[in-house]
Order: C-alpha cells, then structure tokens, then sequence
C-alpha cells in the first residue's frame, strides 16, 4: 500500500518568514495531494491540493509544487502569521476519472509549526 | 452549520464497555469515511461508505469495531469491549462523488478515553 514520508516534524520559524514542508510518497498510482492544517483538539481542515497533471499550485500565501518523478511534494507558506502554528499533515490519494475509486487518504505524520511572533 | 458533525466531542468510558459515535456529514456527499488519530500520528483509515453501503475495511477495524450508514445520510462508529489500546481521536469526513472531486472535508473529531 501507499506510504507517506514528511519532514520536518517540528519547524519553527519568524513571524514573516516563509515555511517549506516536504512529502514522499511511495505509489506510483497516487495522483491527488491534499494538504491539512490541524489545531489543537479541531479536525483536519483542508488548506490546499493539488492532482498530479500540475506541477504548481498556488492560493494567496500558500503553495503547493510537484514532483511525480521524484514522487514527493512540498507546502510552502508565505509571510508566516502567528495564527499559521498548527499541525500540518500533506496525504496521498488515487483518485479516477469517471469515478470508482475510493478516495482514501494515506496521511503523512505531520509537521508542527510554530511561529514566532 | 454545513460542516461535518460529529457526537460526542469526548468520551471515557471504562475498559470493557461498548461506546458508539454518531457522524453526520455535509448533506448531499455520498461518500463516508472513518478514520482513526492516536497521539502525534497522521490519521488512519479505517473505513469507507458509498450511500449505505460500506465498500472497504481496513484491517485495522478489529471484530470488535462495526461501522453503519443505514440510510446513506449518518454514520454510527461502534465499538465493543473497549481496551485502552482503542483511546484515539476518531474523525469522520465525507466528499461528494461527482465530477471526480476528492476534497474530503473533516469532522472535529470524538475523542475516546478507555480508563
């Protein structure tokens, strides 16, 4: 089955600067990446994703970029906020066309932000 | 609230004793999932719903855990004969098969306490 790696599992940085997480993945079939950012005691919350026909993806201060040949990705936050510290986990899916797939998520360990104001 | 729901927030129970949680997802995604969350991990899949019918278990779901969509709309977690290895955060999410979208959207979570 489907393995997520992801690093750094802790990463702390200035308020302002920029944060980079990376993932791998180990199926090749894997064609949809999705982002979480966790708060303490709350449910994941979807942030980003992106599906393996593009290489970059970008929403305001987030981003996400991949990699199929190298089978990995990577988040990268922008001019970092204090409300920014969270977990963040990146996962892995196979997703169909047309549908019949079951959209499982294999999720990495997570990566705990912190901020510093 | 549109979000995904999910009862009871928290729960401890007694080792031993059967405890069962309730998720009810954002109306109209047919898909259901169960997934487990332990300390400092990811979450783990547990289990899968199309409408009502349940489409994938994981061999993490020992005979003491079973899983219902009796009318494709809520979902019920139960599980039996509790042990404290089962003290986890269990989250539901639901997405919507149309148009090959995938984003799963998350509940915030039943937290289990076995004592």
């Amino acid at each position: 089955g489907e393995n997520v790696e992801q690093h750094p599992s802790t990463l702390s940085v200035q308020e302002g600067d920029s944060a980079v997480i990376k993932c791998t993945y180990s199926d090749s079939a894997s064609n949809y990446f999705p982002w979480y950012k966790q708060e303490l005691g709350k449910g994941p919350q979807l942030i980003i994703d992106i599906r393996s026909n593009v290489g970059e993806k970008k929403d305001q201060r987030i981003a996400v970029t991949l990699n199929k040949t190298a089978k990995h990705f990577s988040l990268h936050i922008t001019e970092t906020q204090p409300e920014d510290s969270a977990v963040y986990f990146c996962a892995a899916s196979i997703v169909w066309v047309g549908g019949g797939s079951n959209y499982k998520l294999t999720f990495g360990k997570g990566t705990l932000l912190t901020v510093n104001p | 609230d549109t979000g995904v729901s999910q009862n009871p927030r928290h729960k401890i129970t007694k080792r031993g004793q059967n405890v069962t949680f309730r998720c009810d997802p954002i109306s109209e995604h047919n898909r259901l999932y169960w997934y487990r969350q332990t300390l400092g991990q990811g979450p783990e899949f547990l289990t899968y719903f199309q409408n009502e019918a349940q489409l994938e278990k994981s061999r993490l779901l020992s005979d003491r855990f079973s899983a219902e969509r009796p009318k494709g709309s809520f979902s019920t977690l139960e599980i039996q004969r509790t042990e404290q290895g089962d003290s986890a955060m269990y989250l539901c999410a639901s997405s919507l098969d149309r148009d090959s979208r995938a984003e799963a959207f998350f509940g915030q979570g039943t937290r289990l306490t076995v004592v």
